[in-house]
C-alpha cells in the first residue's frame, strides 16, 4: 500500500470535459506539492499547497488541499490536449525528515 | 527553466556493460535524488544525496551506485548492466525550504 494515493490511475475525455484527480493519504503532511510529467521529460513542479483547506488556481487548474492536510485534489476545467501527461502529487512530511513521498500517478489523456 | 542536465538521454547497451548516467546542476543545491521510472508509471527513489560525500539508498533496492564528491554533480554507475535495468533514471535536486524538485530530461536505458 502506498502512503499516497492517487485516483483515478488513467483518465481518457473529451476536450473541453472537466476532469479531476484526487491524491489520499492517512498520514499528515506539512505541503503537497504537484507535478505534470509529458512524455520524454522529467515532471515539472505545478503548485504547493501548505494551508489546511488552501485552494490555489493556476488558470484552468484549481488544486486543493484538504483541511487535516491528508488529501489533494486537482481540477481542470475545459481540458485541453496540451493538458495531456502523468500527473504525481508529492507530500512533505516533517515527521519522515522532510522526505518527499509521490504517489502513483494519474495518466490524463485529452483527445481533440 | 531548471538548470539540471542528464547526460545521456538514450543509451542502448549489451547485457554486462559498465554505464555511467551524469547529473550536473547548476542551482548549488545541496539535495540531489536519482529515481526510476518505466513509461508512465510511478517514481521509484533509488538514491540521494544531503551534501558532498553524503550518499544514501532509496526506498527501491538497486544494483547500481552513486557518488558525490563534488556539489553539482551527481552520477550513477552500473558496473554490469542487465536487461531488468532497462527504464528510465531521473536525477532532480531539490530546493529547501518548500522543497521543490527540479527534474532532468531523463535518461531512457535500454538493456539487450
Amino acid at each position: 500500500t502506498q502512503l499516497l494515493e492517487q485516483s483515478p490511475q488513467f483518465l481518457s475525455i473529451q476536450e473541453g470535459e472537466n476532469l479531476t484527480v484526487y491524491c489520499n493519504s492517512s498520514s499528515v503532511f506539512s505541503s503537497l506539492q504537484w507535478y505534470r510529467q509529458e512524455p520524454g521529460e522529467g515532471p515539472v513542479l505545478l503548485v504547493t499547497v501548505v494551508t489546511g483547506g488552501e485552494v490555489k488556481k493556476l488558470k484552468r487548474l484549481t488544486f486543493q488541499f484538504g483541511d487535516a492536510r491528508k488529501d489533494s485534489s486537482l481540477h481542470i476545467t475545459a481540458a485541453q490536449p496540451g493538458d495531456t501527461g502523468l500527473y504525481l502529487c508529492a507530500g512533505l512530511r516533517k515527521a519522515a525528515g522532510n522526505k518527499l513521498t509521490f504517489g502513483g500517478g494519474t495518466r490524463v489523456l485529452v483527445k481533440p | 527553466e531548471a538548470d539540471i542536465y542528464q547526460t545521456p538521454r538514450y543509451l542502448v547497451i549489451g547485457t554486462g556493460k559498465k554505464i555511467t548516467l551524469e547529473c550536473s546542476q547548476t542551482m548549488g543545491h545541496d539535495k540531489m535524488y536519482w529515481y526510476q521510472q518505466d513509461p508512465g508509471m510511478e517514481l521509484h527513489l533509488i538514491h540521494y544525496s544531503y551534501g558532498v560525500n553524503s550518499t544514501e539508498k532509496g526506498d527501491l533496492s538497486s544494483e547500481s551506485t552513486v557518488s558525490r564528491i563534488r556539489t553539482e554533480h551527481f552520477p550513477l554507475t552500473l558496473e554490469s548492466a542487465r536487461p531488468s535495468h532497462t527504464s528510465q533514471y531521473l536525477c532532480a535536486s531539490r530546493r529547501g525550504g518548500t522543497g521543490e524538485l527540479f527534474f532532468g530530461e531523463g535518461s531512457r536505458l535500454t538493456v539487450l
